[in-house]
């Protein structure tokens, strides 16, 4: 079965300093991955989408960068954090392009907090 | 453009009683629609789909939706809601040709004993 791991599940960081946060989906291949973020525990703001290793798309200019350097593997970073990047990052993968009526599937989040 | 509106912030009902929480949506060509729930500080769950054929559809935890093409709706229902139901939930669509999701801002489920 497939499963997804986002990692950490909480993190605190200062202003300024820099973010990697981690996904990686297993028991799949050539999955489109998504990054969402969730403000106050309400809806759901897509950030970046991938198709492919390399292939990156962003929906939402910001601070935020995303990379794909394996199949499975989906990262997303900042250089220099801000406070308003505070939120609830959640990891999601579906089946490959050409499948759109197959649901999303979650991992269980990075609470993020900057202070 | 694409959207879903979920009318309701919150719904209480009363644990054995049914639950319904509203979700209409808007789409260019046929729609495919989903409903997912949230527990605190974890990931959202699917819990059932349509895409084409019966307009009623029956999810995880006793779960059913029911699409209203000329309503444009989507409703989700349970006949006997429980206590362990109490959770935010998430109406969302894709049109037929994006794999982009779009999600309602959410419902608010609180089941009492």
């Amino acid at each position: 079965s497939q499963t997804i791991h986002q990692w950490p599940a909480t993190l605190v960081q200062p202003v300024g300093s820099p973010l990697s946060l981690e996904c990686t989906v297993e028991g799949t291949s050539n999955p489109n991955l998504y990054w969402y973020r969730q403000a106050a525990g309400r809806g759901l703001q897509l950030l970046f989408y991938s198709v492919g290793i390399g292939q990156i798309s962003s929906e939402v200019p910001q601070n935020l960068s995303a990379s794909r350097p394996q199949d499975r593997q989906f990262i997303l970073s900042s250089k220099k954090l801000l406070l308003s990047d505070s939120g609830f990052y959640l990891c999601a993968w579906s089946v490959e392009q050409g499948s759109i009526n197959q649901p999303q599937h979650f991992g269980d989040g990075t609470r993020l907090s900057i202070l | 453009a694409q959207s879903v509106a979920q009318p309701e912030d919150q719904v209480n009902v009363a644990e054995g009683n049914p639950l319904t929480v509203k979700c209409t949506y808007s789409v260019s060509g046929n729609p495919y629609l989903f409903w997912y729930v949230q527990y605190p500080n974890r990931g959202l769950q699917f819990l059932l789909k349509y895409i084409t054929g019966d307009n009623l559809v029956k999810g995880s935890y006793g779960f059913e939706a029911e699409f209203n093409k000329s309503q444009t709706s989507f409703h989700l229902k349970k006949p006997s809601a429980l206590v362990s139901d109490s959770a935010l939930y998430f109406c969302a669509v894709r049109a037929s040709n994006d794999y982009k999701l779009s999600f309602g801002a959410g419902t608010t489920v609180t089941v009492r004993a």
